[in-house]
């Protein structure tokens, strides 16, 4: 079935430093989303990425689609401490079973201030 | 708009008992997905659920689990005779339409099994 990677497990910055997580999964994919879930809470969907190389950018944070749609990557410049959380990929495959998202381990995100 | 609603929040339940979790979609929102989310792992698919139908429990154990999303009331996710294995966060999620948004997740019920 399909696999979706992510990678560091866990990542502890200084405030101001950035920050990237990746996630690979192990077909192509139609769409990739990112949620963010803080200690304690539930997953908040950020964003959904569609197109091949595809780029987005929300404030300090900048997702991308590779150009296989196999992978994608979380951008976060000068973290501030409301950044803190785990980081979710989850991606939709193809065919029949595209309505289902399957979820990358996450990143842990802690920021010292 | 009051969001996904799941209740209760936080389960206690002994060993050989059962749990039952509740999740009202979103207003407009006809699908249901439950997750279920052990300490420091990622959020793993157990069933997909329109009005009335169950889509895809294929991550969902053969025994003891059920679920279900009524004409009317919340979708239940049961699980019946509980083990300790049993203890995780359980979030369901909604969207209006498969293939084509995000999830809106509720607050999750954090089952201990005591």
């Amino acid at each position: 079935g399909q696999q979706v990677m992510q990678i560091p497990q866990y990542q502890h910055v200084q405030e101001g430093e950035d920050f990237t997580t990746y996630c690979n999964s192990s077909t192509t994919l139609s769409n990739i989303q990112w949620y963010k879930q803080r200690p304690g809470g539930h997953p908040v969907f950020l964003i959904q990425l569609v197109k091949s190389g595809e780029v987005k950018k929300q404030k300090r944070l900048t997702f991308q689609f590779g150009e296989a749609k196999k992978n994608s990557s979380l951008h976060i410049t000068a973290t501030q401490t409301t950044d803190v959380g785990t980081y979710f990929c989850a991606g939709r495959g193809s065919g029949g079973s595209n309505y289902k998202l399957t979820f990358g381990k996450g990143t842990l995100l802690t920021v010292n201030p | 708009n009051a969001g996904v609603m799941q209740n209760p929040r936080h389960l206690v339940r002994r060993r050989g008992q059962e749990a039952r979790l509740r999740c009202s979609p979103m207003k407009g929102h006809s699908h249901v997905y439950w997750y279920r989310q052990l300490p420091e792992e990622g959020l793993k698919f157990m069933v997909y659920l329109q009005k009335e139908n169950i889509i895809d429990e294929s991550g969902m154990p053969k025994e003891r689990f059920s679920a279900e999303f009524p004409k009317e009331g919340p979708s239940i996710l049961r699980i019946q005779q509980v083990v300790r294995g049993d203890s995780a966060a359980y979030f369901c999620a909604s969207s209006p339409a498969t293939g084509l948004d995000g999830y809106t997740f509720g607050s999750g019920t954090r089952l201990t099994v005591v």
